[in-house]
Parts: C-alpha cells; structure tokens; sequence
C-alpha cells in the first residue's frame, strides 16, 4: 500500500538556521509528489510539486527514488515559515491523495 | 483564482444529530474531496467524487455519507453525529488527476 511518512512531529530551529522536513513514501512506481503549507489561520495550500522543480519562497524539495525521499530543504529559516508542513503522494491513474501525518516546524528568533 | 467555500468555520451539535457539511468550488473542477484532519493522524480521507452524482469511499467513510447533485457542490453528511466525529473537515477540489489540490478554509465541528 502506499504510504507517506514524516517522522518528525515537531522540529525547532533558530532563525537563519538551515531547514529539512522529512518525507519518506513507499510506492514501487513513478510517484507525483507535493508539499503543502498550512500557516495560522489560514487554508492549507501548495508549496510545490516535485514536477515543477521549482523554489517557492526559498524552499526546494527533490525525488530521489533510491531513497523514496522527498525531503523539503531551506538554508535559512525565516520565522515566517512557522507553519504546519504535509507531504503527499499520488499517482498516476488514480484520484487519491495520500498525506503524511505532518511536521510542525517553529523557527525561534 | 481557485475558491473553495466552506459553509462554516464553526459547528456545534449533539451526539445524534443529522450533520450536513457544504463545499462550493468555483472553478469546474471534475473531482471534490473530503478529508478529516486530526493532530497526529494528518489529513484522512473520507468520500470523494469525480463527477456528478459519482463517488467513491476514501479511507474512512463509516459513519459518513456524501452529495454531489451538481458539479460545483459537494455535501458532507454526518447521518447521526458520534463524539469522535469531532475534528477539522477540510474540502478540496482539482480540475484532473494528478494536478494539485486546492483546499477550502475547513469547519471545525465539536459534537458533544
């Protein structure tokens, strides 16, 4: 079955500290990966997608398929980025999204 | 932009009570999603539907039950509302397989 794992539920670091969220899924195909934000208050919302290869407010996140990771990087945190962080998994041919169970990041001024 | 409309931010309601959730998507998008969202548990979901009057049973679905009689429109129903039906719901919404989810702003329901 597919999974999506994110093995830390908390993680704290200080302001310009560098940044990586975990996320580890188990699939034996090509998987589409994202990450999602979820900020105080506000609606959870894309970060990005592993297809776009994109950086989005300094954040960045390879596929590597040897590891079946998807870890979410930035070298240096803003206490903005405080947020609620998912990794999620689907894959092609079908309509379900499969999340993580979340990681907490705090960045402390 | 894509908007997703949640009806309520906030429910309270009785253990047994009849419990409809409403999610409107302004896009014609195809699929509608419902998920629960629960500290530790992250975001399960429940029902969701790819077409008019179409669905499918997500991970969860016991105890749920789900409308879709147009496209932009998507009902949660809770038939009689149990205690630990007590979460976040957030709905979501995409225009094809694949292409990611735009979510609604979530109903934090407390049945008691």
């Amino acid at each position: 079955a597919q999974r999506v794992t994110q093995p830390e539920k908390l993680l704290s670091v200080f302001k310009g500290a560098p940044v990586e969220l975990k996320c580890n899924y188990s699939y034996s195909g090509s998987p589409e990966l994202f990450w999602y934000v979820q900020y105080s208050r506000q609606r959870l919302q894309l970060l990005l997608r592993h297809i776009s290869r994109e950086s989005i407010k300094g954040f960045t996140a390879d596929l590597n398929k040897g590891e079946t990771s998807f870890h979410l990087k930035k070298p240096f945190a803003q206490e903005e980025d405080s947020a609620m962080y998912y990794c999620a998994l689907t894959t092609s041919g079908t309509y379900k999204y499969i999340f993580g169970t979340g990681t907490r990041l705090k960045v402390l001024a | 932009d894509v908007k997703v409309t949640q009806s309520s931010r906030y429910l309270v309601k009785r253990t047994g009570e009849k419990v409809f959730l409403e999610c409107v998507q302004d896009m014609d998008h195809e699929n509608m999603f419902w998920y629960r969202q629960d500290p530790g548990l992250g975001l399960r979901l429940i029902y969701f539907s790819y077409d008019v009057k179409m669905k499918e049973k997500g991970d969860i679905p016991e105890g749920y039950s789900v409308s879709r009689e147009k496209k932009e429109r998507f009902s949660l129903i809770l038939e009689s509302a149990s205690t630990n039906q007590t979460s976040m719901y957030l709905c979501a919404s995409n225009g094809r397989v694949g292409s990611p989810l735009h979510f609604g702003n979530g109903t934090r329901l407390t049945v008691t």
